[in-house]
């Protein structure tokens, strides 16, 4: 049982370079979530999915943008990589609303904009 | 406006002692939520709190959730090596699909 997968686990881009982070999860969660950690801070919320077919937007999503492929599959799109992107970003993934359900994070893509 | 504040930041400490960590807001949460992350690996969750007062034991770790469901706390008693990381806590509400993180209390236990 993998739990929520992410690939590429590191990128390296130049300013204005488009990428995907992908990530997969084999839980059957329903809700599934993008964050972005940098030193000293805590995990932000970039988009998330409450469930397959919806999205919506966390405390950070400019520069970003997402797409609920189906149940297992949540991919982050960055369309104009800036400096500013350059961070450690976090799916996670949670069997129902996180108010009554944990989430299962994967290990992270650690992407650096030049 | 950060809306959920930990402390300390940073916390360096013999094996052997006791520490707390807190977390503290001016909203209220249906649920929170701690977290413990090790380098290069995401959160993994320690435990779940939704009940106002609630204490929850885990072998030497043990939550608070404040009685106004605003703040909560993490003690650990005899802490070892292997309890070095960065603690998070996650507030969520009702019906809001998501949380909120706090910045995290890097732990470190030193032998």
């Amino acid at each position: 049982n993998a739990g929520v997968t992410q690939t590429p686990k590191f990128q390296v881009l130049k300013t204005g370079q488009s990428m995907t982070l992908q990530c997969a999860q084999d839980m059957n969660h329903n809700s599934m979530y993008w964050y972005r950690q940098d030193p000293g801070m805590g995990l932000r919320l970039i988009y998330y999915s409450a469930s397959e077919g919806t999205t919506d937007k966390g405390e950070v999503p400019n520069g970003y943008n997402v797409s609920r492929l189906n149940k297992r599959e949540f991919s982050l799109r960055l369309e104009s990589a800036a400096p500013s992107q350059t961070s450690v970003y976090f799916c996670a993934s949670s069997e129902r609303p996180v108010h009554n359900s944990p989430l299962h994070f994967g290990n992270g893509t650690r992407l650096t904009v030049t | 406006t950060q809306l959920l504040e930990q402390s300390p930041q940073f916390l360096s400490i013999q094996e052997g002692e006791n520490l707390t960590v807190y977390c503290n807001s001016s909203s209220v949460f249906s649920s929170l939520q701690w977290y413990r992350q090790e380098p290069g690996e995401g959160p993994v969750l320690l435990v779940t709190v939704v009940t106002g007062g609630e204490v929850k034991k885990l072998k030497r770790l043990t939550f608070q959730f404040g009685d106004a469901r605003k703040d909560s706390s993490l003690h650990i008693t005899a802490a070892q090596p292997g309890d070095t990381g960065l603690y998070l806590c996650a507030g969520a509400r009702t019906n809001a699909g998501k949380s909120t993180f706090g910045d995290g209390t890097t732990l470190t236990v030193k032998p």
